[in-house]
């Protein structure tokens, strides 16, 4: 059974780089069945995609963030991680990682608790 | 970018059937996932590739996509049912490939 885990600190100042891990368990995360992703949700807000790879290193960024946004793999520790530069106040939010499954025709079949983020000084 | 537009609300008594739709341009060309989240909660896949449903998600829970309309069904609608919901595209083919609607709040009366 695939789970995630989402560390990383829960405060950022502003301008500084937003960096969160997600850690995969109960699979790997070179397996070719998955994309790996990121979305974020301010508070009160909807769901936003921020990013995905898949295990070979193709990365897929929201074009709105792609100027901020670095999406790497670290196939050692089975761990993909998100780096967010030049924050702001606008980038508070919860920050989930997700598995996107091939099997369910890229549906995000497996999701992380989440874990809040503040920006502030 | 694509968009998909979904009501903000729906309510609904319990034991009826509940509606939510998600509009884009030709979404019936796409495949539409649908998630559930509760506050607090990280979301669940309810739907996927517009009308299957992964393990342990209720029968009650069915999903069509045709033309500019995808559609979540709730049946027998219980008060556990009620939280967000947003639907989702993926389109490798674009710039922008992973599309959330803006979610709709289902309302158990």
């Amino acid at each position: 059974q695939l789970q995630l885990q989402e560390s990383g600190p829960g405060l950022v100042k502003p301008s500084e780089t937003l960096s969160l891990t997600c850690t995969v368990s109960g699979g790997s995360i070179s397996s070719s069945s998955y994309y790996w992703g990121w979305i974020r949700q301010p508070p009160g807000k909807g769901l936003e995609w921020i990013g995905s790879i898949y295990y070979s290193g193709s990365t897929y960024y929201n074009p709105s963030l792609k100027s901020r946004v670095t999406i790497s793999v670290d196939t050692s520790k089975n761990q993909f991680s998100l780096k967010l530069s030049s924050v702001t106040a606008a980038d508070t939010a919860v920050y989930y990682c997700a598995s996107t499954a091939l099997d369910y025709y890229y549906g995000m079949d497996v999701w992380g608790q989440g874990t809040t983020v503040t920006v502030s000084s | 970018s694509y968009v998909l537009t979904q009501p903000p609300s729906v309510s609904v008594a319990p034991g009826k059937t509940a509606r939510i739709t998600c509009g884009g341009n030709n979404i019936g060309s796409k495949s539409v996932h649908w998630y559930q989240q509760k506050p607090g909660q990280a979301p669940v896949l309810v739907i996927y590739y517009d009308s299957d449903r992964p393990s342990g998600i209720p029968e009650r829970f069915s999903g069509s996509n045709s033309g500019n309309t995808a559609t979540l069904t709730i049946s027998r609608v219980e008060a556990g049912d009620e939280a967000d919901y947003y639907c989702q595209v993926w389109d490798s083919s674009s710039d922008h490939p992973v599309v959330f609607g803006g979610g709709t709040k289902l309302t158990v009366l």
